[in-house]
C-alpha cells in the first residue's frame, strides 16, 4: 500500500523547538519530490514547503522561512521538518505529502497522510 | 506571494452540476490542482494539471482554466462529494513556491 505516515507532534512551548517525521512506503520514495503542508484548526491548506528528490532544491512559505528546515534521508524513506522559535500561529495538523514528480517546482500532491498535530502553548 | 480566490460557499442540489471557481492573476498559464477534504480527513487529490483526474477518481469530476479563472466541475452532484475544495497552483515569480486557494464548502442540498 502507498503511504506516509507522520509522527513527532505535541505539544510544545512558545520559543521551543520541535522534529516531525514522514515515512513514505510503497512506491519509490527518491524518485519523488515531498512536501509539509499544514493546517490550522477550522482552517484551510497552508504550504509549508517542499523538498525535490535529491534535496537540490529546497523551498519554503514565507511564514516559515528562517525557522524551519526540511530534509530527507532517501535511504530511510524519510522526510524531516525541523520546527524552530515556534508561536501560536504553528498550531496546526502538518501533514507529510507526495509530490506527482521529483523536481522543483513541482506538481500536484497526490499522496497524503493523516497528518501529525502541533500544539504551541505554554 | 499569490493570491488565490475561491468562493467561501456554494450549493447543489443531489443529480445537478456544481461548479467551483478559483480566481488569480494570469491563473490560465499556471497548472492547477483541485483537492477534496472531507470533515476530519485528509486532502485527496481529485484534478491536477488543470482537467487531469487521478486513477480512482469519478469522471464526474472534471476542469478547466482559462484565462483569470480555473474551474472544477462536479457532474451528477451525489451527498458523497459534500466537502471542501482547494485548489492549489505553483507560483515561480522569484522563489518557486505553492499556494492554496482559501477553500470553498461544497453543500449537498
Amino acid at each position: 500500500e502507498v503511504q506516509v505516515v507522520e509522527s513527532g507532534g505535541g505539544l510544545v512551548q512558545p520559543g521551543r523547538s520541535l522534529r516531525l517525521s514522514c515515512v513514505a512506503s510503497g512506491f519509490t520514495f527518491d524518485v519523488h519530490g515531498m512536501h509539509w503542508v499544514r493546517q490550522a484548526p477550522g482552517k484551510g491548506l497552508e504550504w509549508v514547503g517542499g523538498i525535490s528528490w535529491n534535496s537540490g532544491d529546497i523551498g519554503y512559505a514565507d511564514s516559515v522561512k528562517g525557522r524551519f528546515t526540511i530534509s530527507r534521508d532517501n535511504a530511510k524513506n524519510s522526510l524531516y521538518l525541523q520546527m524552530n522559535s515556534l508561536g501560536p500561529e504553528d498550531t496546526a495538523l502538518y501533514y507529510c505529502t507526495r509530490d506527482q514528480s521529483g523536481s522543483w517546482p513541482g506538481n500536484a500532491f497526490d499522496i497524503w497522510g493523516q497528518g501529525t498535530m502541533v500544539t504551541v502553548s505554554s | 506571494s499569490y493570491v488565490l480566490t475561491q468562493p467561501p460557499s456554494e450549493s447543489v442540489a443531489p443529480g445537478k452540476t456544481a461548479r467551483i471557481t478559483c480566481g488569480g492573476s494570469n491563473i490560465g498559464r499556471k497548472n492547477v490542482h483541485w483537492y477534496q477534504q472531507k470533515p476530519g480527513q485528509a486532502p485527496v487529490l481529485v484534478i491536477f494539471r488543470d482537467s487531469d483526474r487521478p486513477s480512482g477518481i469519478p469522471d464526474r469530476f472534471s476542469g478547466s482554466n482559462f484565462e483569470s479563472t480555473a474551474t472544477l466541475i462536479i457532474s451528477g452532484v451525489e451527498a458523497g462529494d459534500e466537502a471542501d475544495y482547494y485548489c492549489q497552483v505553483w507560483d515561480s515569480s522569484g522563489d518557486h513556491r505553492a499556494f492554496f486557494g482559501p477553500g470553498t464548502k461544497l453543500t449537498v442540498l
